[in-house]
């Protein structure tokens, strides 16, 4: 079983709708979860952290956390063609570092 | 400005060759790291380094070396020893207490193509 599992995708939405991106992750005692959005052949950039169980909102982004169920996901408002891209699940253990997600391709339809 | 300066960009290397990989920081970050990604597949980590002259192997260590004797760089080797070293190679960096910060700075790539 993967540390960190996503569906690889690709997700398609059309522009406007809300795209939901979900990720599981096996380590009961993981304790800090984040979401990185990757371009095409470009870094992975920070767009969330979540630390706790509920939601959390930023601007279009929201991500919610269930550690009893051990999944993370991420809503994305009102998708634009400007959002497709990977986006990759990232979860810290208090281990060594981050562990990642293979990532979920996201297509904003426009 | 601040951030992660990785070199080469681009990268191509013969069978055989070892090849090195630069990482600098200028944030002022206790720890680096080394990740891979293959296409399709999300980072691996080789190496990292909490503090100054000391790292740690990650999951795919087999292969690479790496050095951190000034706080600003982690670079990285490639040796022949690498079976497949066709891949981005990413560098990050964090504070030390990273479940605060919750953020890896990362450079923007370098990628490497073995001919």
């Amino acid at each position: 079983q993967k540390e960190v599992e996503q569906n690889s995708g690709p997700l398609s939405v059309p522009e406007g709708a809300i795209a939901s991106l979900n990720c599981t992750y096996s380590d009961r005692g993981s304790q800090s979860f984040f979401w990185y959005r990757q371009y095409s052949g470009k870094s992975p950039e920070l767009i969330m952290s979540i630390y706790s169980n509920g939601d959390k909102e930023d601007g279009r982004f929201t991500a919610q956390l269930n550690k009893a169920s051990q999944y993370v996901s991420l809503l994305i408002r009102d998708s634009q063609p400007s959002d497709s891209a990977t986006y990759l699940c990232a979860v810290y253990t208090g281990r060594r570092a981050l562990t990642f997600g293979s990532g979920t391709r996201l297509q904003v339809q426009p | 400005d601040g951030g992660i300066t990785q070199s080469p960009k681009y990268l191509f290397r013969k069978e055989g060759q070892n090849v090195t990989l630069s990482c600098e920081q200028n944030l002022n970050h206790d720890a680096m790291y080394w990740y891979r990604q293959d296409p399709g597949q999300g980072l691996r980590l080789i190496y990292y380094s909490q503090i100054v002259n000391d790292f740690q192997k990650g999951d795919i260590a087999e292969g690479y070396s790496v050095s951190r004797e000034k706080k600003e760089s982690f670079p990285l080797t490639v040796t022949s020893a690498q079976k497949n070293p066709t891949a981005f190679y990413l560098c990050a960096s964090s504070m030390t207490r990273i479940r605060n910060t919750g953020e890896l700075f990362f450079g923007e790539g370098s990628r490497l193509t073995v001919l």
